[in-house]
């Protein structure tokens, strides 16, 4: 089984939809989990930490489900600028030293 | 703030070259430091972190290596490219005091040709 395993997608979308991805990890004393984001060509950049409740940051949502060993976002009211791919990141390190260990992406296109 | 540079942006070797990436990072002291590489349609692969001044810890066997010689300051090398060693090198920063969330900068793209 793979680490951190994604739907390597793309995921096609008209604008204005609502998309949903899901990521699940192996290692189940895993503490620490993120969502980034990566346009083509560019570096990755945190789209958010995702929390055991569960956090909204405005159209995102990111959810753990910790017994299943998986993570998801949800996009609401897709934009053309939500085209990107959405990397999903497992912390394997300890206290005080992070060892992310990311998906390999799913690939998101939004179209007009 | 902090800001992280990397450089060069891109760069294209012969095999059996030798390899010289540097990283600095600004507005904060003692971060960990940290290598990955993303090849063509893979995820991201941690190659090397540190923790601190002089210290380095390798990920995987590979034909690289690091260093730390300042604070904020990282550099991965190579004696002699491979082929396989192509891809885009991220050089990241974080700060346990500050959540440690992980933060990359521009990336290389390296071709070894």
């Amino acid at each position: 089984r793979k680490e951190v395993e994604q739907d390597p997608g793309p995921f096609n979308v008209p604008e204005g939809a609502t998309v949903a991805f899901n990521c699940t990890y192996s290692n189940s004393a895993s503490q620490s989990f993120f969502w980034y984001r990566q346009d083509c060509r560019k570096e990755p950049k945190l789209l958010m930490s995702v929390y055991s409740s569960g956090n909204e940051d405005g159209r995102f949502t990111a959810q753990l489900n910790r017994a299943s060993q998986y993570i998801s976002l949800l996009i609401r009211d897709s934009k053309l600028s939500d085209s990107a791919t959405y990397l999903c990141v497992v912390n394997f390190g300890h206290t005080g030293f992070q060892k992310l260990v990311f998906g390999t992406g799913t690939r998101l296109l939004v179209s007009p | 703030s902090q800001t992280i540079h990397q450089w060069p942006a891109t760069l294209v070797q012969p095999v059996g070259s030798p390899l010289s990436l540097e990283c600095t990072v600004e507005g904060t002291s003692n971060p960990n430091l940290y290598w990955y590489r993303q090849a063509a349609g893979r995820g991201l692969q941690l190659l090397f972190y540190s923790v601190g001044i002089g210290q380095i810890s390798s990920e995987v066997p590979q034909n690289l290596s690091a260093s730390r010689p300042q604070d904020r300051q990282f550099i991965l090398s190579s004696k002699k490219l491979l082929l396989s060693d192509s891809g885009f090198y991220l050089c990241a920063w974080s700060v346990p005091a500050a959540g440690n969330t992980i933060y990359f900068g521009e990336g290389s793209w390296l071709t070894v040709v």
